[in-house]
């Protein structure tokens, strides 16, 4: 049981590249989430899934997009990398919302440059 | 909207002291969820309590204990006899549920720092 498995845990782009941050869960959970983490910020909310087929918008989505084919996976997409998504992206899963325990991924720290 | 707010930047104490983080919550739905977090040098986040708006009850698990108190929209977090494993930033967080949307909203973090 691998839990919130998060792909890859370091990179490096160039301003205007796009990339893919991979997230995979094996617990069946329903609730998928993204979140950023700045320094000294805490963890914002990015985008979140409720179930395949389904996303919707959290706090910081501009730049970002998702998609929630399976409810094990739960890619999030950077088109057009800026210095601004310089952070650390953390998937998590939950097996509902409205409060039940989150399980984060390792996290993957992205450097535009 | 929601709001944590964590006062504490880094609080920094020797080993064997106690230590309190505080966390004060901002929030308007009667229904809510209270968390904390820790992430640890290596970078992961570690699920440590979750309380209910309508448990008002003090929780203890071996050196940690929580003090949740509505009239003062506090949650906070107590280390009794503090280890230097319990060096780490500390996350207090709120369950988003404003207009249908799901989530956690985060406080900025405690670092902690327990000195040998």
């Amino acid at each position: 049981n691998a839990g919130v498995t998060q792909t890859p845990k370091f990179r490096i782009l160039k301003i205007g590249q796009s990339m893919t941050l991979q997230c995979t869960q094996d617990m069946n959970h329903n609730y998928m989430y993204w979140y950023r983490q700045d320094p000294g910020m805490g963890l914002k909310l990015i985008y979140y899934s409720v179930g395949a087929g389904i996303t919707d918008k959290g706090e910081v989505p501009n730049g970002y997009n998702v998609s929630r084919s399976t409810t094990e996976d739960f890619p999030l997409r950077l088109e057009l990398a800026a210095p601004s998504q310089t952070s650390v992206y953390f998937c998590a899963s939950s097996y509902r919302g409205g409060g039940t325990e989150a399980f984060f991924g390792q996290g993957t720290r992205l450097t535009v440059v | 909207a929601q709001k944590v707010t964590q006062a504490q930047t880094e609080i920094s104490v020797v080993e064997k002291e106690d230590v309190t983080l505080d966390c004060v919550y901002e929030t308007r739905d009667t229904t809510y969820y209270l968390f904390w977090y820790k992430q640890p040098p290596s970078g992961e986040l570690v699920f440590l309590i979750r309380r209910n708006s309508f448990d008002e009850q003090n929780e203890i698990s071996g050196r940690y204990s929580w003090n949740f108190q509505k009239s003062t929209s506090s949650f906070n977090f107590t280390i009794t006899a503090s280890q230097v494993v319990d060096s780490a930033v500390y996350f207090c967080a709120l369950s988003y549920s404003g207009g249908g949307a799901d989530g956690l909203t985060f406080g900025k973090g405690t670092h902690l720092i327990i000195q040998p």
